[in-house]
């Protein structure tokens, strides 16, 4: 069965460091959506890809956050510098362009110490 | 705006008990709706999920049926077992187009005792 990829799984950073995640949607699916979960709440979108265009990232922070999935397949998600507050699931999810076979990753745990 | 709202947990029960998860939703178009399971340290997983006004959507022995003249879709399982402990999140997306974001409601924790 087909996943979505991230990675890595875990990760710990120091406030004020940079740290990048990544993700690979399903081969095929054009959409693909980066969501922060936050320990006890539900998902939230933070950036919303068609190809390898941004169609919807209202709720990204962009003085500190960033992403891009430049050829329209692999995706990153950045943040610098960390912030305490930026500790949270980073869950990635891949659809076909009619919102089709709809599949989150595993997801990365992040710790901000 | 659109969003969805469930009850809240945690929910305790005993194994074979039957459940119910209510869920109800704001949205100004024509929504799908979907039911998600997270296990323990683990992604989102799509439990089943319902297209239009009066679909039924079922898996696993879990069903919810949307009800437009309620704005609803309330998981139900006849009998649960303790491997059903999880949070479940009730979810609706496709207002405005059909790949829109997911609206995930605030989850509601699930646990099972033998």
């Amino acid at each position: 069965e087909a996943e979505v990829a991230q990675s890595p799984r875990y990760k710990i950073t120091e406030k004020s460091q940079a740290v990048a995640f990544w993700c690979d949607p399903i081969s095929g699916h054009a959409t693909l959506y980066w969501y922060r979960q936050i320990l006890g709440q539900g998902p939230e979108l933070l950036v919303q890809f068609q190809d390898e265009s941004v169609v919807d990232d209202s709720q990204l922070p962009k003085d500190r956050f960033s992403a891009e999935r430049l050829k329209g397949v692999d995706s990153t998600l950045k943040i610098q510098p960390a912030e305490l507050g930026d500790s949270a699931m980073y869950l990635c999810a891949s659809s076909t362009r009619d919102h089709y076979g709809y599949t989150f990753g595993s997801g990365t745990r992040l710790t901000v110490v | 705006g659109n969003s969805v709202t469930q009850m809240e947990g945690p929910v305790t029960l005993s194994e074979e008990a039957f459940l119910t998860i209510n869920c109800t939703y704001t949205a100004t178009g024509y929504p799908s709706l979907f039911w998600y399971v997270q296990y323990p340290g683990e992604g989102l997983q799509l439990l089943l999920k319902a297209t239009k006004a009066d679909d039924k959507g079922s898996n696993k022995g879990f069903e919810a049926t949307y009800r437009k003249e309620t704005t609803s879709f309330h998981l139900e399982k006849g009998s649960v077992q303790v491997s059903d402990s999880a949070v479940y999140f009730c979810a609706l997306s496709g207002v405005k187009t059909s790949y829109d974001k997911v609206i995930f409601g605030p989850g509601t924790s699930l646990s099972v005792i033998p």
